[in-house]
C-alpha cells in the first residue's frame, strides 16, 4: 500500500514536498515513480528513486525542478517540486516499479494560484 | 522518446459489448507494455502487464495482445462497472510514456 500526504495549495513560485509512505512491502527493494496529471488530462511520468541507493532518474522536462529523496528508516518517499507555476497544479502520484508499475498512492492534488 | 498513439480517444458501448482499444509505439518495446483503468477521481489501477498477464484480482473479460510495436486492450462483455479511461504504458526505455487515454461510456 502506498498513502500520500494531502492536498497542497501553493503561490506561483513556491516548493512542494510531496509524501508517499509505503508498507506491506520492503520499501528498499523496489524503485519508486511519480506520475501526475493535469485536471482533465492523461498521466505524465515525472521520474524515480531507487529507495536502495537514493539513485533517480528524471524525465528531461523536470530536471533541475524536481528532487526525489526517500527515507528508509520511516519507507517514505519525498518528491520535491520547485518554482511552481499554474501548469503545475495537478494530482501527483507515487507508484511502485513492478512490470511497469503495480500499486499506485491515492493521489495528492497540488493547486497552484496567486 | 518513445510516443504512444492511442486509439480511439473515446467510445460508446453497452453493457454485454466487446470492445477494443489499441496503442501504437513508435518504436520496438518487446513485451514492456501496460494497461490501466482509470475510474473518476481514482487512481489508475493496473489491468495488464507484460503485453498480455492478467493483473492478479481482475476479471478474465479483460485481455491484452500485440507485439513489437501494435498492443491491442479486448473487454470481452463490458460491464457496467468497465465504464471507465484506459491508457496504456511503455515502460521499455525512459522516459517511460502513457497512451493519451481511452474513454469508454455508455452507449
Amino acid at each position: 500500500q502506498l498513502v500520500q500526504s494531502g492536498a497542497e495549495v501553493k503561490k506561483p513560485g513556491a516548493s512542494v514536498m510531496l509524501s508517499c509512505k509505503a508498507s506491506g512491502f520492503t520499501f528498499t527493494s523496489s524503485f519508486m515513480h511519480w506520475v501526475r496529471q493535469a485536471p482533465g488530462q492523461g498521466l505524465e511520468w515525472m521520474g524515480r528513486l531507487n529507495p536502495h541507493n537514493g539513485g533517480t532518474d528524471y524525465a528531461q522536462k523536470f530536471q533541475g525542478r524536481v528532487t526525489m529523496t526517500r527515507d528508509s528508516s520511516i519507507n517514505t518517499a519525498y518528491m520535491e517540486v520547485s518554482s511552481l507555476t499554474p501548469n503545475d497544479s495537478a494530482i501527483y502520484y507515487c507508484a511502485r516499479q513492478a512490470g511497469g508499475m503495480d500499486v499506485w498512492g491515492q493521489g495528492t492534488a497540488v493547486t497552484v494560484s496567486s | 522518446d518513445i510516443q504512444m498513439t492511442q486509439s480511439p480517444s473515446s467510445l460508446s458501448a453497452s453493457v454485454g459489448d466487446r470492445v477494443s482499444i489499441t496503442c501504437r509505439a513508435s518504436q520496438g518495446i518487446r513485451e514492456d507494455l501496460g494497461w490501466y483503468q482509470q475510474r473518476p477521481g481514482e487512481a489508475p489501477k493496473r489491468l495488464i502487464y507484460t503485453i498480455s498477464k492478467l493483473q492478479t484480482g481482475v476479471p478474465s473479460r479483460f485481455s491484452g495482445s500485440g507485439s513489437g510495436t501494435e498492443f491491442t486492450l479486448t473487454i470481452n462483455s463490458l460491464q457496467p462497472e468497465d465504464f471507465a479511461t484506459y491508457f496504456c504504458l511503455q515502460y521499455y526505455s525512459f522516459p517511460w510514456t502513457f497512451g493519451q487515454g481511452t474513454k469508454v461510456e455508455i452507449k
